[in-house]
Formats: structure tokens, sequence, C-alpha cells
């Protein structure tokens, strides 16, 4: 099983609502990554997950706040967002930091 | 800084070959990657080189020159299908990894 998939695809929200995105891997991967994308850019890394250390890009405004219940599982809590958040979130994983990364489908955000 | 360097758009016809190339400037080098994104999906990994050469897989291949910090994707048997972003990337120290901005591939019939 090569596939990491994401909940939901798309998420429109509004500026003073709370969601989260949802991120699982099943290929035993050590290290899981936050990215955000937008159109006609390359991806941005937000947070990476490696043996359970969280490593931060302090450029990412904290409004937007990661948890790893466990190995398998990633997810970005998303809170008071500005329209310039709408973007495609994706997530990946990787047996180790730095190797080849496995891109989930990504979810499409929008905020109103 | 580190920091990869890629054309932002490439055009060639179907059934032909192509050449996306990239320069890099790393502190400490650990392999160079390369990843495919069609509008409106995921990135998908190609193709690794860790070591100077030429890595085939189907009708891709990548190229990598350490010495001239600089690698490339060969596209062979152009396919509508292959109309894509093609975007080069390697860990930095942390391995965390940069990308470049990425080409546009663009193929006519």
């Amino acid at each position: 099983d090569t596939e990491v998939t994401q909940t939901p695809k798309h998420l429109v929200m509004g500026m003073t609502n709370k969601k989260s995105l949802k991120c699982e891997q099943h290929m035993g991967h050590r290290a899981m990554y936050w990215y955000k994308q937008k159109a006609k850019k390359p991806p941005e890394l937000m947070f990476v997950y490696s043996y359970e250390k969280l490593s931060i890009n302090e450029s990412v405004p904290s409004r937007f706040s990661p948890e790893c219940p466990n190995s398998s599982l990633l997810n970005l809590h998303l809170h008071a967002l500005q329209p310039e958040d709408s973007a495609l979130y994706l997530c990946a994983s990787s047996q180790v930091a730095g190797n080849t990364q496995y891109f989930g489908p990504g979810t499409r955000l929008t905020v109103l | 800084g580190q920091s990869l360097e890629q054309p932002s758009e490439v055009t060639a016809v179907e059934g032909a070959i192509v050449q996306i190339n990239c320069t890099y400037q790393t502190s400490g080098f650990y392999g160079l990657s390369w990843y495919q994104q069609h509008d409106g999906g995921a990135p998908t990994f190609l193709s690794y080189n860790a070591l100077d050469g030429l890595e085939e897989t189907g009708r891709f291949s990548s190229f990598l020159s350490r010495s001239d910090s600089y690698g490339y994707l060969l596209l062979q048997e152009l396919q509508m299908k292959d109309s894509a972003s093609y975007f080069c990337a390697a860990p930095d120290s942390n391995y965390q990894l940069i990308w470049g901005a990425g080409t546009k591939l663009i193929i006519k019939p």
C-alpha cells in the first residue's frame, strides 16, 4: 500500500471557523509533512514530524497547528484563517526525513 | 542559501524527446529528486539520483552531475498525458526538501 489519504478533498470555511484536515498513511513511514501550495508555485513546507519530533517552518502563522496522534496519522487544525490562506494543502510521508516523499491528493481550502 | 533553478516552461511535440534541466546550490548534497504534478493534482515522485549518471524508469530518465551541480529529466516518446509541471527537489541539511520553481511542460500534437 503506497497510498497517503487526505480528508476532506474540498473545504470552504469562514474566517471565524475551526476545522481540521486529516492525513493517514499505512506504509510504516516515520516522517510526515504538511505543505501549502498556491497556484503555479512549488509546495511550501509547513511542518515535519519525524520520529515523533515536530519541526516548524517559522514563517507559518499560529492559526495553523499540527497534531500527530500516532505514527500513521497527521492532522492540521485550522483556526481564524484569512482569505490568503486559501490554497491546496498537501500531506506527504517518507520512510525517513529527506527520502522520497509520497503525497496525498490534497485538500483544496477556500477561506471566505 | 540553497536554491534550485529550472526553466519556467518548455514546449515539445507529441512523440518527441524533451529535457528539463535543473541546477542547484546546496550546502551539502543529499540527492536530487524529480516530481510530476498535473493541474489540480498532487505531486508524484518520478526519479531520484544520489550518484552521478543516468537512472532510467520506462520513458523517463534522470541524470546527475555532482561536479556541475546539475541534473536533468529526460522524457521520451512524449504523450499528451505528460503535459504537467515538473519539479526538481533536493534535501537540505535538515533533510527537508528544497523545491525548484517548477517547469510547465506543454505538449503540442
